[in-house]
């Protein structure tokens, strides 16, 4: 099956830095979507990005489908922007996202 | 809509007792997926369904997980008997098509 690898493991900022996340993926996908999963544990969808660029806010990601790989872009990041973000991927729509380990982002004022 | 809803949020329970978690999708989704957080192993994917019918259970880890759709508005999700090893956050997701909703997930504790 599918693996996901993301990186960095862990990562501290500082309130208003720019961070980029990293996802690699083993195979090709063409569901792949990114998760915050905040410090309450509430998982939340914030792209679906199986190719191209896509900005929602201060969060951006990129897909390059061919080289298999995503990034998430946090621009001028706030406290609130902690937690766990999951990249996640599939070979269709109606079978399951397999997830990666996640990056733990702590942002501190 | 409410999003997924999953019951309980909490649950506390002694080895070998029956335990049962359910969820409500989101009305018009068609694939129902349940998921198990732990820290050593993430997130993983236990059984999933399409259109209410169970499409891969390869994830459950024993005979002791059961899980059931018995319409497009409900699953379960039981463990019986419950082990300490079981204690985990259960989450329960539903789409239709690419995105994913999870809902607000049950934390398990077997004592």
């Amino acid at each position: 099956g599918i693996q996901v690898e993301q990186s960095p493991p862990d990562l501290i900022l500082q309130e208003g830095a720019n961070s980029t996340l990293r996802c690699n993926f083993s195979d090709s996908v063409n569901n792949l979507q990114w998760f915050h999963q905040n410090p309450w544990g509430q998982l939340i969808n914030l792209f679906y990005i199986p190719s191209g660029t896509k900005q929602n806010g201060r969060l951006s990601a990129t897909t390059v489908a061919t080289e298999r790989y995503s990034l998430l872009y946090i621009s001028s990041s706030q406290t609130t922007d902690s937690g766990v973000y999951f990249c996640a991927g599939s070979n269709s729509g109606n079978t399951p996202l397999v997830f990666g380990k996640g990056t733990r982002l702590s942002v501190i004022a | 809509d409410a999003g997924v809803i999953q019951s309980p949020r909490h649950e506390v329970t002694e080895m070998g007792q029956e335990v049962t978690l359910r969820c409500k999708p989101i009305s018009g989704h068609n694939s129902l997926f349940w998921y198990r957080q732990t820290m050593m192993r993430g997130l993983e994917l236990l059984i999933y369904f399409n259109n209410n019918v169970p499409i891969d259970d390869s994830g459950m880890p024993e005979d002791r997980f059961s899980a059931k759709m018995p319409n497009a508005s409900f699953s379960t999700l039981k463990i019986q008997p419950s082990e300490p090893r079981d204690s985990a956050v259960y989450f329960c997701a539903s789409s239709y098509g690419y995105g994913y909703t999870f809902g607000s997930g049950t934390r398990l504790t077997v004592v």
